[in-house]
């Protein structure tokens, strides 16, 4: 089964400043996408990024962009000029033709 | 942007009644799950649905849960008999491909409180 693993139940950024969110996942599937999913207090799941794992190119949008490294099965979310709007719960998600699976979520925290 | 409608957005149930969740997919989009999310933990898979029928359920999926799609528009969760810890926040997604190169669209939630 796949399993995706966020190890930082909460993280803290001055604003302004950078930050990143570690995913680490588990599979033995050669086709998938990574997707890091925002859920503001809305509790509404907004997608941030998605990486599509037969790339090598790291995805980037905008003041997101991600570290994916397929042989350590690693999906980190960097957020550059961080800003209060962007504090939320953090997802990071494995999709595969099996379906969908997400982490347990990263709290993040914007200190102004 | 297309988008996933759920309704109601709040839902306030009695222990032991039936309630209904509906959800409209975007209009061709082919296949359409359903998510919890337990107030401060993970969300959580339940159902996908291709074809009228279930294409695969989580063991949280058991009897007490069914899904429709009885118009060709609205896809429904209906949970028969609510207990206390059915208290969730449930979304709906939808997607017009099952492989891996499209992304699930999220419709806002419900919010389900069984008291």
């Amino acid at each position: 089964a796949q399993t995706v693993t966020q190890s930082q139940p909460e993280m803290s950024v001055q604003e302004a400043e950078t930050v990143t969110l570690s995913c680490t996942y588990d599979t033995s599937e050669s086709d998938y996408y990574l997707f890091w999913y925002k859920q503001p207090p809305s509790r509404q799941m907004i997608l941030v990024i998605r990486q599509e794992a037969y790339k090598q190119q790291n995805a980037t949008e905008n003041r997101f962009s991600v570290n994916f490294q397929k042989a350590a099965k690693s999906f980190s979310l960097k957020i550059s000029d961080s800003q209060l709007g962007d504090a939320a719960m953090y997802f990071c998600a494995y999709r595969s033709v099996r379906g969908m699976r997400f982490g347990a979520g990263t709290r993040l925290t914007v200190k102004p | 942007e297309p988008e996933v409608t759920q309704t109601p957005s709040h839902q306030v149930t009695q222990m032991g009644q039936e309630v209904i969740l509906r959800c409209v997919p975007i209009s061709n989009h082919l296949y359409f799950y359903w998510y919890r999310q337990i107030l401060g933990q993970k969300v959580e898979f339940l159902v996908s649905f291709y074809n009228n029928e279930i294409s695969e359920k989580s063991e949280i999926f058991d009897d007490q849960f069914s899904v429709e799609r009885p118009d060709g528009s609205n896809f429904t969760l209906k949970i028969r008999s609510t207990k206390l810890e059915d208290s969730a926040m449930y979304f709906c997604a939808s997607s017009d491909l099952t492989g891996t190169n499209e992304k699930l669209f999220f419709g806002s939630g419900t919010q389900l409180s069984v008291l």
